[in-house]
């Protein structure tokens, strides 16, 4: 049950695009379709912005997208805006109906 | 629409005990696996527990194994986290969540407001 990995921190500015990776195992993120995407501003509680690799639920706008190669899970936010900075938290299924989360990426807008 | 309501967080010793409860509605309580989620002051989101829907299997993470107990109630659609040896490292605000598919346990697409607990003498 170790947490996956994110970087810290994350930078762009309005109007880029941005990456979060989220490397994890076989046994977690490499083993199943099901890594889920959290957006949570300081305060709040985390809001569903990507669950099955790459899906997205319905308001959330289609600058996000998700993808997983290996064991590695991304989060790609294309046409940055101000709204978008907040952290940014990977969970992947690891087996046994248990779930892991990563440590979370701050985003911060320029 | 979907509403996860938790209550019985606060300030308590370590080593003591509190039970935490999750009112929901909006949706069929009985058909989704529900979860607890906690998050520490200034650090990320950590798994803590799940429970099927009819209640016959309860997972945990390693480090509350033996010492929390997840348990629901269908007829009053709640769910409960009692919390037993309470540690310090347990200080953090608990979420209920729900998955976003009846009879998954996958993500956590509803999440409610979230109560304190801290753990401190």
């Amino acid at each position: 049950q170790s947490a996956l990995t994110q970087p810290r921190s994350v930078s762009g500015s309005p109007g880029q695009s941005v990456t979060i990776s989220c490397t994890g195992t076989s046994s977690d993120v490499g083993g199943y379709i099901y890594v889920s995407w959290y957006q949570q501003y300081p305060g709040k509680a985390p809001k569903l912005m990507i669950y099955d690799v790459s899906k997205r639920p319905s308001g959330v706008p289609d600058r996000f997208s998700g993808s997983k190669s290996g064991n590695t899970a991304s989060l790609t936010i294309s046409g940055l805006q101000a709204e978008d900075e907040a952290d940014y938290y990977c969970c992947s299924y690891a087996g046994s109906s248990t779930l892991v989360f990563g440590g979370g990426t701050k985003l911060t807008v320029l | 629409e979907v509403q996860l309501v938790e209550s019985g967080g606060g300030l308590v010793q370590p080593g003591g005990s509190l039970r935490l409860s999750c009112a929901a509605s909006g949706f069929t309580f009985s058909s989704y696996w529900m979860s607890w989620v906690r998050q520490a002051p200034g650090k990320g989101l950590e798994w803590v527990a799940n429970i099927k829907q009819d209640g016959s299997e309860k997972y945990y993470v390693d480090s509350v194994k033996g010492r929390f107990t997840i348990s629901r109630d269908n007829a009053k659609n709640s769910l409960y986290l009692q919390m037993d040896s309470l540690r310090a490292e347990d200080t953090a605000v608990y979420y209920c969540a729900r998955d976003g598919r009846p009879a998954a346990n996958t993500h956590f697409q509803h999440w409610g407001q979230g109560t304190l607990v801290t753990v401190s003498s």
